[in-house]
């Protein structure tokens, strides 16, 4: 059964920094795309980052370019997301999201999300 | 970058009815390239269907994508008491991957 445990939540104040976790099983973590989704308390989805299945490549949105960083560990079947510089509204629920094996940009299992508060 | 826009914001119907929601992008999304998710509260989002109007794996066929181009629609043939949720629509692509606004379909 494929699993995705993400972690690392919780409330920073706005110019600080937070590293979330996602860890993968039930899949070959190694020979999938993955990505972060974020969605603000009450709000609509959006997209955040991508990294290809062997990390060699990675996107972002326009939002957190500069300030996050995706990263994975194949050999711990874990995804990164480095978040600095945070900012008020980057406050969201961020959830990790397997690509499909069609399609890398398609995404069929998620976890549960953390949740990232920036306040001071 | 792509916007796309969801109709209706809120959609009251009863179960059995049919549901159709619309997503419309404010330009071409080439090769339909167009995916839709459902989300109940408290939970992550669920890929129902991907390149317009492929069902994913395990979605029930009363749930059916159409459209091309710039107007999309997902329908829900006969609803059952577990389709009330909010359904996003997708497009992926450009590289912003954008997410429509949402329509929230509910019990009348």
């Amino acid at each position: 059964e494929v699993q995705l445990l993400d972690s690392g939540g919780g409330l920073v104040q706005p110019g600080g920094s937070l590293r979330l976790s996602c860890a993968a099983s039930g899949f070959t973590f190694s020979s999938y795309p993955m990505t972060w989704v974020r969605q603000a308390p009450g709000k609509g989805l959006e997209w955040v980052s991508a990294i290809t299945s062997g990390g060699t490549a990675t996107s972002y949105a326009d939002s957190v370019k500069g300030r996050f960083t995706i990263s994975r560990d194949n050999s711990k079947n874990t995804l990164y997301l480095q978040m600095n510089s945070l900012r008020a509204e980057d406050t969201a629920i961020y959830y990790c999201a397997k690509a499909t094996g069609g399609d890398p940009r398609v995404y069929d299992y998620w976890g549960q999300g953390t949740l990232v508060t920036v306040s001071s | 970058e792509i916007v796309l826009t969801q109709s209706p914001g809120t959609l009251s119907l009863s179960p059995g009815e049919r549901a159709t929601l619309s997503c419309r992008a404010s330009q071409s999304v080439s090769s339909s390239y167009l995916a839709w998710y459902q989300q109940k509260p408290g939970q992550a989002p669920r890929l129902l269907i991907y390149a317009a109007s492929s069902r994913a794996t395990g979605i029930p066929d009363r749930f059916s994508g159409s459209g091309s181009g710039t107007d999309f629609t997902l329908t829900i043939s006969r609803l059952e008491a577990e389709d009330f949720a909010v359904y996003y629509c997708q497009e992926y692509v450009s590289s912003a991957r954008t997410f429509g606004q949402g329509t929230k379909l509910q019990i009348k």
